[in-house]
């Protein structure tokens, strides 16, 4: 059974820490990762990965995914309040068709 | 400005009514999807179409049903069959085939029961 486990489920921090969240997946046919941030409402597109080793920056965010070892991780560096979101990983995984599985995300929670 | 349209924002639905949730795209996307999301979830599929006069199941698509008659506009019906319809509901659209390519997102309807 396809599937993709996020980790934490929630997190809290103060501003000016750094996070790691975690993207672990089981998808036959992978095609990309991606991320997103959920706040108030729709998902907003983050990175999208095909490769591994090859690191996306984008500011304070970074992701990397590792295609042996089957995960990707999302860096946050100097947390602000306005990072506090639901972030969601989401592998597109079916052929030459975009499926999407997504992961139940992190919750994270940046304090002033 | 392209984008996705969802209406409305907040729907009730009373026992044994069907509700239709509206999905428009402007994005010349071929691919259109709907989501649900409960609280503290991630997205489940309900149901994609990646072409006009098609779609597919997703995980969960007891209890709903879609059209796809024009390619912008991808309606989902919720039956009185689904008996846990409180959710927050999402559309997505695509671009199909390449290497991949992400989604875009509508800003949801939030479904209730009265």
């Amino acid at each position: 059974e396809d599937k993709v486990v996020q980790s934490p489920l929630s997190l809290v921090v103060h501003e000016g820490d750094t996070v790691t969240l975690n993207c672990s997946y089981e998808v036959t046919n992978f095609r990309s990762l991606l991320w997103y941030k959920q706040e108030k409402k729709a998902p907003t597109f983050l990175f999208m990965l095909t490769s591994s080793g090859i690191e996306k920056k984008s500011g304070r965010l970074s992701s990397i995914l590792d295609k042996k070892e089957l995960f990707s991780i999302l860096n946050i560096t100097a947390t602000q309040t306005g990072d506090s979101a639901v972030y969601l990983c989401a592998v597109d995984g079916l052929g030459n068709f975009n499926k999407f599985y997504f992961g139940s995300g992190t919750k994270l929670n940046v304090k002033p | 400005d392209g984008g996705i349209t969802q209406s409305p924002k907040y729907l009730f639905r009373k026992e044994g009514q069907n509700v239709t949730l509206s999905c428009e795209q402007n994005l010349n996307h071929d691919a259109m999807y709907w989501y649900r999301q409960d609280p503290g979830q991630g997205l489940r599929l309900i149901y994609y179409s990646h072409i006009v006069n098609d779609f597919q199941k997703g995980d969960i698509a007891e209890g709903y049903s879609v059209s796809r008659e024009k390619k912008e506009s991808f309606p989902l019906t919720v039956t009185s069959a689904q008996k846990n319809p409180t959710a927050f509901y999402l559309c997505a659209s695509s671009i199909v085939g390449g290497a991949g390519q992400p989604q875009h997102f509508g800003d949801g309807t939030r479904l209730s029961i009265l």
